[in-house]
């Protein structure tokens, strides 16, 4: 079935460092791919997303770049803030069906 | 428009006890969900709804039934719970299923069963 495998964290970076988190995804068909963040205390909310290969979705800074030929989705953002602490999470949603599949999340610390 | 909302925030239950989690949503969605977040497991749907009156399991769904009672309501019940349902429970709902719609979700409840 369909899958996503996300860096493990946490992940501590001071402000104004480079970010990357990996994502790779395993599907049969072509899937929509996300990138949701889970502030502390908080549900998720949408971060980014993409619907077709070499699609760059963008948001508060981040980027990712959808990419069938690795099958990956990695999240960057140039210069962090401490007020992007959270948790972060990949996804899929295969067309075919109604569903969500995340990675297992990766805890992002910015500190001053 | 208050979005997606959860009842209720916090519960303690002991083992063997039933409850409810309601949850409603006010932006006319068609399909509803209802996940559980563990530590290191990212979320995992118990049981969704793609559209008022019909309800499918997801990847978890024992221990678990759902009812989706109007348009705008899904609630999840534990019918007898176990240490093993200690989670944090968030609802979501989307306009046209998954595929490319975003997910809009709950601020969640964290359940703790003892």
């Amino acid at each position: 079935g369909d899958s996503v495998t996300q860096m493990e964290g946490p992940v501590t970076l001071s402000e104004e460092a480079f970010l990357t988190i990996n994502c790779t995804y395993t599907a049969t068909g072509y899937p929509s791919l996300f990138w949701y963040v889970q502030y502390p205390g908080e549900g998720l909310q949408l971060l980014l997303k993409a619907t077709k290969a070499d699609d760059k979705g963008s948001n508060k800074g981040f980027e990712a770049t959808y990419r069938k030929e690795t099958t990956s989705f990695h999240l960057e953002k140039g210069s962090v803030q401490v007020s992007d602490s959270a948790v972060y999470f990949c996804a899929l949603s295969d067309r075919s069906d109604y569903k969500l599949s995340f990675g297992a999340g990766t805890t992002v610390t910015v500190r001053a | 428009n208050a979005g997606v909302t959860q009842t209720p925030k916090f519960q303690v239950l002991k083992t063997g006890q039933s409850m409810t989690l309601q949850c409603a949503q006010d932006m006319n969605h068609n399909s509803m969900y209802w996940y559980r977040q563990d530590p290191g497991m990212g979320l995992r749907l118990i049981y969704y709804s793609a559209s008022e009156g019909t309800t499918d399991k997801g990847e978890v769904p024992n221990g678990y039934n759902v009812s989706r009672l109007n348009k705008r309501e899904f609630s999840l019940r534990l019918e007898s719970a176990a240490p093993s349902q200690t989670s944090v429970y968030f609802c979501a709902s989307s306009e046209v299923g998954g595929g490319a719609a975003e997910q809009y979700f709950g601020p969640g409840t964290r359940l703790t069963v003892t």
